[in-house]
C-alpha cells in the first residue's frame, strides 16, 4: 500500500495569512497513460463529511475558492491557502488514488492564530 | 444534485452483524464506481472498499482489515449501495460514509455518514 505522510500535524495561521500543508507519498502517484498525478485534497469541517477541494494534484473542484491551490509532482505535494478565512478552519487530508487501496494522509488541522 | 444518504448505523455487540444502505440520486448510479470509507471517532479517514460498475466486472476490492467479514453490493434498479458487516469488532466503530467519483477521483461526493458503534 502507498503510505501518505502529511506535515505539519497542526497549523495555526493568522486571518489573511498563507497556510501551507505538505503531503508526501511512499511511491509516485503519477499515472503515465494520461500524464496526471492521482492526488487529491479534501477538507473536513467538524461534524461534516469530507469535501473534495483539489484533484489531479492541482485542479480545483467545482465551487472551490481560488485561494486554495495545489501543486507538486512525483511524491511531494502541497496545498496552499493564500489568505486564510475563518471558514477555512478544518482538517485537510491528502489522498492518492493511483493504486488500490486508495490511501489518505493522517490529516492536518488548520486553525486561526 | 448529487445526493448520497446512508442509513442503518446502530449499536451492535462484538461478533454481531449490521447492514448499511446508501441511497443515491442525482447521477447515473449504474455508471459509477461506489466506495465505502469510514472514520473512527476522532481519527482519520480509512477506505473500506469499492464496487465497480456491473459493466466493468471484476472483483470487489476490500481493505485488509475488513476482507472476509464485510461485503459490498449494489442494486442498480433502486440506485442503492449496501455494506454487509459480519463478525463486527470494537475497532469497526466508526462513521461510515458512502462516496462516489464522477470523473475526478473515486471520492468526488460523500454522504453525511452513519454511525456504527460496536460495544458490549
Amino acid at each position: 500500500d502507498i503510505v501518505m505522510i502529511q506535515s505539519p500535524e497542526f497549523l495555526a495561521v493568522s486571518l489573511g495569512e498563507r497556510a501551507t500543508i505538505n503531503c508526501k507519498s511512499s511511491q509516485s502517484v503519477f499515472y503515465s497513460p494520461n500524464n496526471r498525478h492521482y492526488l487529491g485534497w479534501f477538507q473536513q469541517k467538524p461534524g461534516q463529511p469530507p469535501r473534495l477541494l483539489i484533484y489531479g494534484a492541482s485542479t480545483r473542484a467545482y465551487g472551490v475558492p481560488d485561494r486554495f491551490s495545489g501543486s507538486g509532482s512525483g511524491t511531494d505535494f502541497t496545498l496552499s491557502i493564500s489568505s486564510l478565512q475563518a471558514e477555512d478552519v478544518a482538517i485537510y487530508y491528502c489522498q492518492q488514488y493511483v493504486s488500490t487501496p486508495p490511501t489518505f494522509g493522517p490529516g492536518t488541522k488548520v486553525d486561526i492564530k | 444534485e448529487v445526493q448520497l444518504v446512508e442509513s442503518g448505523g446502530a449499536l451492535v455487540k462484538p461478533g454481531g452483524s449490521l447492514r448499511l444502505t446508501c441511497a443515491a440520486s442525482g447521477f447515473s448510479f449504474s455508471d459509477t464506481w461506489m466506495s465505502w470509507i469510514r472514520q473512527a471517532p476522532g481519527k482519520g479517514l480509512e477506505w473500506v472498499g469499492r464496487i465497480k460498475r456491473m459493466s466493468d466486472g471484476g472483483p470487489i476490492d476490500y481493505a485488509a482489515p475488513v476482507r472476509g467479514r464485510f461485503t459490498i453490493s449494489r442494486d442498480d434498479s433502486s440506485n442503492t449501495l449496501f455494506l454487509q458487516m459480519n463478525s463486527l469488532k470494537i475497532e469497526d466503530t466508526a462513521v461510515y460514509y458512502c462516496s462516489t467519483g464522477l470523473g475526478h477521483t473515486d471520492n468526488d461526493f460523500w454522504g453525511q455518514g452513519t454511525l456504527v458503534t460496536v460495544s458490549s
